[in-house]
This record gives structure tokens, sequence and C-alpha cells, in this order.
């Protein structure tokens, strides 16, 4: 079973900002959080990963709670190419069983 | 570049054979990882190995056979006892054990049982 929960989908429109949040009630005190996008018929591509407070990269931002229960993943400005589906994880440390549990993600769709 | 190599695209099946699916990385990973996913679904974890001959199974393993001969190949068979097999396969690779890196996944392959 997967260790988080994630809305199943999402809706948006060209140019909007879209927030996904995710729930890590089973989060360990080593483990980071991980959050991969996955387009159909690819693998998952690995789009940011924190610890706690905010990670930015040049693809979104990841806002991680002190108590790391929770995170949101933000992707500014969103286009049609960023349809697809995301999937948050919480894995790594010395929790880390060496392997990665998925959910079924988020599909976000984005409109014109 | 590096990256992981899934090979063939698309696998075609006959019911009762065996069929193995190729994964070759050559980003000098040491854990390897094969995945399985049904439309709609996420992904399910079949059998990983952190190290060379070394393998466990995942959530998923009745069906399948792997092997680790190399650091650079984690080679999967879908054996004629998996009663569903068709599915798309996913194979990964990883730094090591503690995944602060991230994981890689390869393109894919698109086994149908015909």
């Amino acid at each position: 079973l997967a260790k988080t929960t994630q809305p199943i989908s999402m809706d948006s429109y060209e140019g909007q900002e879209v927030n996904i949040t995710c729930s890590h009630n089973n989060i360990a005190t080593n483990d980071y959080i991980t959050w991969y996008q996955q387009f159909p018929s690819q693998g998952p591509r690995f789009i940011i990963q924190g610890y706690k407070t905010k990670v930015t990269n040049e693809v979104a931002s990841l806002f991680i709670p002190a108590d790391r229960k929770s995170s949101t993943l933000s992707l500014p400005r969103v286009s049609l190419s960023d349809t697809a589906v995301y999937y948050c994880l919480d894995e790594g440390g010395s929790s880390n069983t060496g392997k990665l549990i998925f959910g079924q993600g988020t599909t976000l769709q984005v409109k014109p | 570049d590096g990256g992981i190599t899934q090979s063939p695209k698309y696998l075609f099946r006959k019911e009762g054979q065996n069929v193995t699916l190729s994964c070759e990385q050559n980003l000098n990973h040491d854990a390897m990882y094969w995945y399985r996913q049904d439309p709609g679904q996420g992904l399910r974890l079949i059998y990983y190995s952190q190290i060379v001959n070394d393998f466990q199974k995942g959530d998923i393993a009745e069906g399948y056979s792997v092997s680790r001969e190399k650091k650079e190949s984690f080679p999967l068979t879908v054996t004629s006892a998996q009663k569903n097999p068709t599915a798309f396969y996913l194979c990964a690779s990883s730094m090591a054990k503690d995944s602060y890196y991230g994981y890689t996944f390869g393109s894919g392959t698109r086994l149908t049982v015909v």
C-alpha cells in the first residue's frame, strides 16, 4: 500500500498556477519527499525532492510544513504540456527498504 | 548520454510462452527495479535488486523471474505462470538504497498477450 494520499484528479487552465497537495501521515524521520511526473506511455520523471521548508527548481516548487505531514507541489503558469499524472512519495534515509511504492497519483488535466 | 534503455518498446506474446524484457543502464547505479502498470493505475513493484547477484520479490512477483548477473543489466522474464501479463512494464534504477537523488525510469515495454 502507498504511504501517501493525494487527489485522484485536478483540472486547470493554461497560465494558471496549480498546487497539488499530498498527505504523508506515516513519513519517517529520515524520509525525503519526492514528486514524479508521468506522461502516457512513458516512465515517470523525477521533478523535485525536499526534506523540509521550500525547494524550488526550474520546473516546480515544493512546500513542506514543519510537521512534514503534507507537501504541496506548485507548478507555475501551467501549459497544455503539463497534462500528466503526478506522484508524491516519501522514501529514502535509514528507513528506506530499497523500493518505491507508488499510489494512483494525481491526474492533472490542463485545458486551453 | 547516460540513461536506462528498455527493449523492445512493444512485445506480443502468445498464451503459454515465456518472454524476456530487457533493461540496461549506463548510470553506474547500484539498484534496479521492475514495475508493472495497468491502465489508470499506479505502479506496482515486481522485483528489485540492490546489488549484483542479489534480488528481492516485490508486491506482485508471482509469474515473473529476474536475474542480476551484471550491474548494468536487470532482465525480467514473464513466464506462462503469469495469468494476466498484458501491461506496461517499467524498469528503474537508483544510485543506492538511500535514494536521495531520485530514481531514473526507462521508457517502458508494452506487453500484449495475443
